[in-house]
């Protein structure tokens, strides 16, 4: 069955970076394209980009351009999501999910609190 | 980032039939159709249908998607407790080359 599997919580002082992984399994890794997805706490779901494991090639939001870099290990079938110049505001949960016609699979999502 | 417009909140009976509604415009919803998640507290979403009435293997016939234009409806029959959660519509935006996603509503089962 299709799993994806987030790494854990992470704590960080504003002005760091983070990089979040998501580990799939269960299907053919190459074929389906990956959103980053964020939700701050109370708040709604906000798309942060997509990335396409075959080839690497991504498409970010306009407002985390510069700021957020995606990536695959396709030996392992793992994206990442680093996110760069932290402040207070990107504290949320962020999520992977797999993109079939529309976002399917989720990962269980990883906390990430900014803080000084 | 121009998102898609949902009510914020609606309330139904038990048993009863609620019909959520989702607005976007021609780029998103009127043009690559729509999709529906739910969300429990503390969960990730849950995908219950795309491209505007295709529903996941596994999700209850109970749930079921239409679109009119650029407006998205997620119809909800036989209200039961479960079915207390946050919902949110989502679309590919082909002028912002983006995901969009509505602002969600609240369901209450009273």
């Amino acid at each position: 069955q299709v799993q994806l599997v987030q790494s854990g919580t992470e704590v960080k002082k504003p002005g760091a970076s983070v990089k979040i992984s998501c580990k799939t399994s269960g299907y053919t890794f190459t074929t389906y394209y990956m959103h980053w997805v964020r939700q701050a706490p109370g708040q709604g779901l906000e798309w942060m980009g997509i990335i396409h494991p075959s080839d690497g090639s991504t498409t970010y939001e306009q407002k985390f351009q510069g700021r957020v870099t995606m990536t695959r290990d396709t030996s392992t079938g793992t994206i990442y999501m680093e996110l760069s110049g932290l402040r207070s505001e990107d504290t949320a949960l962020y999520y992977c999910a797999r993109e079939s016609n529309s976002p399917d699979y989720w990962g269980q999502g990883t906390l990430v609190t900014v803080s000084s | 980032q121009a998102g898609l417009t949902q009510p914020p909140s609606v309330s139904k009976g038990l048993g009863q039939t609620a019909t959520l509604a989702c607005t976007g415009n021609n780029n998103n919803v009127g043009n690559q159709g729509a999709a529906w998640l739910q969300q429990h507290q503390g969960q990730p979403p849950k995908l219950l249908s795309y491209r505007n009435y295709n529903r996941p293997s596994g999700i209850s016939e109970r749930f079921s998607a239409s679109r009119s234009g650029n407006t998205a409806s997620l119809t909800i029959t036989g209200l039961q407790p479960e079915d207390e959660a946050d919902y949110y519509c989502s679309a590919w935006d082909s002028s912002l080359s983006s995901w969009v996603f509505g602002g969600g509503t609240k369901l209450t089962v009273l």
